[in-house]
């Protein structure tokens, strides 16, 4: 697989459950970023590791929100507690160094 | 503070026609700047990026530090260049600052 690869596609849970999604970028890839997008919105940025470093965490990324990346390979990326305002799709992204970004098909959050 | 502005939700054009979308930017330093295209059902993708200098399917984007601008512009759309563009900048650090994005429909 030369892509990156999101799963769940689509995640529809109760408020106040915990929900946790993954990312597999491309294996060569030392970049890995989280970013999460609203209806009408652009991509916002949430976090990103160098290798397994999460070098930055945006202000959105609440104490609900934990992302991890063991090994530098995959990351996961946690809400606990979910509330209706979480309900966005979250996409996942890779680089190799500046040579721009890769994205994944998004994970699809619905928060009933 | 650093912010990318769309002005335009949607951009409606005749095949044929000329295509500019517009991107406006505020960054205290030299960012790079970006264009990303989502077609329908398919993956964000790297359209262009300022550095490169390059035109990737009859898109180019000039970028006006003057006016601190980057728009996309084609001579002659597409049926097929019907997406979702979004503009976006990085600055000193690798993450990206997106706009609301546009929506081109190019009609036949």
């Amino acid at each position: 697989d030369t892509g990156v690869s999101q799963d769940p596609r689509h995640k529809i849970t109760k408020r106040g459950q915990n929900v946790t999604f993954r990312c597999d970028p491309i294996s060569e890839h030392n970049r890995l970023y989280w970013y999460r997008q609203t209806l009408g919105q652009g991509p916002e940025f949430l976090t990103y590791f160098q290798n397994e470093a999460q070098l930055e965490k945006s202000r959105l990324l609440s104490d609900r929100f934990s992302a991890e990346r063991p090994k530098g390979s995959f990351s996961t990326l946690e809400i606990q507690r979910t509330e209706q305002g979480d309900s966005a799709m979250y996409l996942c992204a890779s680089s190799l160094s500046d040579l721009g970004y890769t994205f994944g098909s998004g994970t699809r959050l619905t928060v009933v | 503070a650093q912010r990318v502005t769309q002005p335009e939700k949607l951009l409606s054009v005749f095949k044929g026609a000329p295509v500019e979308l517009k991107c406006n930017y505020s960054y205290s330093g030299s960012p790079e700047l970006f264009w990303y295209v989502q077609y329908s059902r398919q993956r964000l993708q790297l359209l262009l990026r300022h550095i490169s200098r390059e035109s990737i399917k009859g898109f180019t984007a000039d970028l006006n530090k003057g006016e601190t601008s980057f728009h996309l512009k084609k001579p002659f759309a597409q049926e097929e260049d019907s997406a979702m563009y979004y503009c976006a900048l990085s600055g000193n650090t690798d993450k990206l600052i997106f706009g609301t994005g546009t929506r081109l429909q190019v009609f036949p």
